[in-house]
């Protein structure tokens, strides 16, 4: 089973602020990785599949990068509704994985 | 509107079974692969079964092979999980989700509310 590791746990940022996510894996996964977001009390949002390519609606702020064990979630700035934890997963090897994520709160 | 709804949920006790659903609409329903994630308490996302888009092929996590089933009504437009001997590290929100892309991609681009399963005694 591919282990998915984020970092930090928990990122502390103003609004108006770079936000950078990492998501290690334990193995390549080549760039079959997918970001989500998610609030409190609501299900996940699909942001990112592909290690890069973003969802239908989502902002151009948000942004993927990397490949094989390292991958990378930026939001260019920041906006209130941005806080929440966001989840890494992979889908190269069975079974599905994800990472255990990284809450992004309000400094 | 595209949607997933959940129901079935509720307390059950250690070693019992549940059965839940999912209701979709807005889409063609028949034309995607359908997933189970669950979520305990206040805890991360777990991947627990897919099933492919006509039903005849599934695979679950290790977790709960043998104990959980998948499985779906094309004609009724409703994603199905039995579960059986249920154990209290299965309590948590279950989540069904859409795959990505139809012939399966392995991501989940829509997703249900969420019903809540608890197991205690």
């Amino acid at each position: 089973e591919i282990v998915l590791t984020q970092s930090p746990g928990t990122l502390s940022l103003s609004p108006g602020e770079r936000a950078t996510l990492s998501c290690g894996a334990s193995q390549s996964v080549n760039r079959y990785l997918a970001w989500y977001q998610q609030k409190p009390g609501q299900a996940p949002r699909l942001l990112i599949y592909d290690a890069s390519n973003r969802a239908t609606g989502i902002p151009a702020r948000f942004s993927g990068s990397g490949s094989g064990t390292d991958f990378t979630l930026t939001i260019s700035s920041l906006e209130p509704e941005d806080f929440a934890v966001y989840y890494c997963q992979q889908r190269s090897n069975w079974p599905i994985t994800f990472g255990q994520g990284t809450r992004l709160e309000i400094k | 509107e595209v949607q997933l709804v959940e129901s079935g949920g509720g307390l059950v006790q250690p070693g019992g079974s549940l059965r839940l659903s999912c209701a979709a609409s807005g889409f063609t329903f028949s034309d995607y692969w359908m997933h189970w994630v669950r979520q305990a308490p206040g805890k991360g996302l777990v991947w627990v079964s897919r099933i492919n888009s006509d039903g005849r092929s599934s695979s679950s996590a290790d977790s709960v092979k043998g104990r959980f089933t998948i499985s779906r009504d094309n004609a009724k437009n409703t994603l199905y999980l039995q579960m059986n001997s249920l154990r209290v590290e299965d309590t948590a929100v279950y989540y069904c989700a859409r795959d990505f892309a139809v012939a399966g991609y392995d991501a989940f681009d829509i997703w249900g509310q969420g019903t809540m399963v608890t197991v205690s005694s």
